[in-house]
């Protein structure tokens, strides 16, 4: 089993819906998790990041996670094409200096 | 402010040439990490610098690959006798502190492709 399990998709929705990305992890020593937004050919760059159990909002970005689960969550509301792209999630804990990241979805937001 | 640097963007390498990728991290941040995608896959933690010293190199492999963040200029990755195998982008992120809640940000990576 991997660490970090993550659907690669691709994920087709309309444009205007509600999108929902997850991962599921299997070890408990994850305190931190992040994600990361992957355009073609270009870095990650981050979303958001959250330590706790619940959710976290920015815009229309909300982060969920679920540590009793090990499930984590990433909601984009009123999706827009330029959202189209590899979304990753990552987590890092047990004193790891590194990121462990899922493979990544790949998100198309169809105008 | 510029964001994280690496150069050069693409690189092409015949087997067994050496390659090296270089990464200036965003201005005032000391940790340097490394990460290596492979086609189809995530990213793969590599190694993780502070200046002058490597901290935690678990994710590289035994031979051929090494790293260095020398005092003054940008950090290396460096690959000797690449094979077909070590094509892949490398990324490379910084942060200006560590510990568990620290944001890393990524540069562009470095595509390397050997023929």
């Amino acid at each position: 089993q991997k660490e970090v399990e993550q659907d690669p998709g691709p994920l087709s929705v309309p444009e205007g819906a509600i999108v929902s990305l997850n991962c599921t992890y299997s070890n408990s020593v994850f305190q931190y998790f992040m994600w990361y937004r992957q355009y073609s050919r270009k870095g990650p760059e981050l979303l958001m990041y959250t330590y706790s159990s619940g959710n976290k909002e920015d815009g229309r970005f909300t982060a969920q996670v679920d540590k009793s689960s090990k499930y984590i969550s990433l909601f984009i509301r009123d999706s827009q094409p330029s959202d189209s792209a590899t979304y990753l999630c990552a987590m890092r804990g047990g004193g790891a200096d590194g990121l462990t990241f899922g493979k990544g979805t790949h998100l198309i937001i169809q105008p | 402010n510029a964001g994280v640097m690496q150069n050069p963007r693409h690189l092409v390498r015949r087997r067994g040439q050496e390659a090296r990728l270089r990464c200036s991290p965003m201005k005032g941040h000391s940790h340097v990490y490394w990460y290596r995608q492979l086609p189809e896959e995530g990213l793969k933690f590599m190694v993780y610098l502070q200046k002058e010293n490597i901290i935690d190199e678990s994710g590289m492999p035994k031979e051929r690959f090494s790293a260095e963040f020398p005092k003054e200029g940008p950090s290396i990755l460096r690959i000797q006798q690449v094979v077909r195998g070590d094509s892949a982008a490398y990324f490379c992120a910084s942060s200006l502190r560590t510990g568990i809640n620290t944001e890393a940000f990524f540069g562009q990576g470095t595509r390397l492709t050997v023929v």
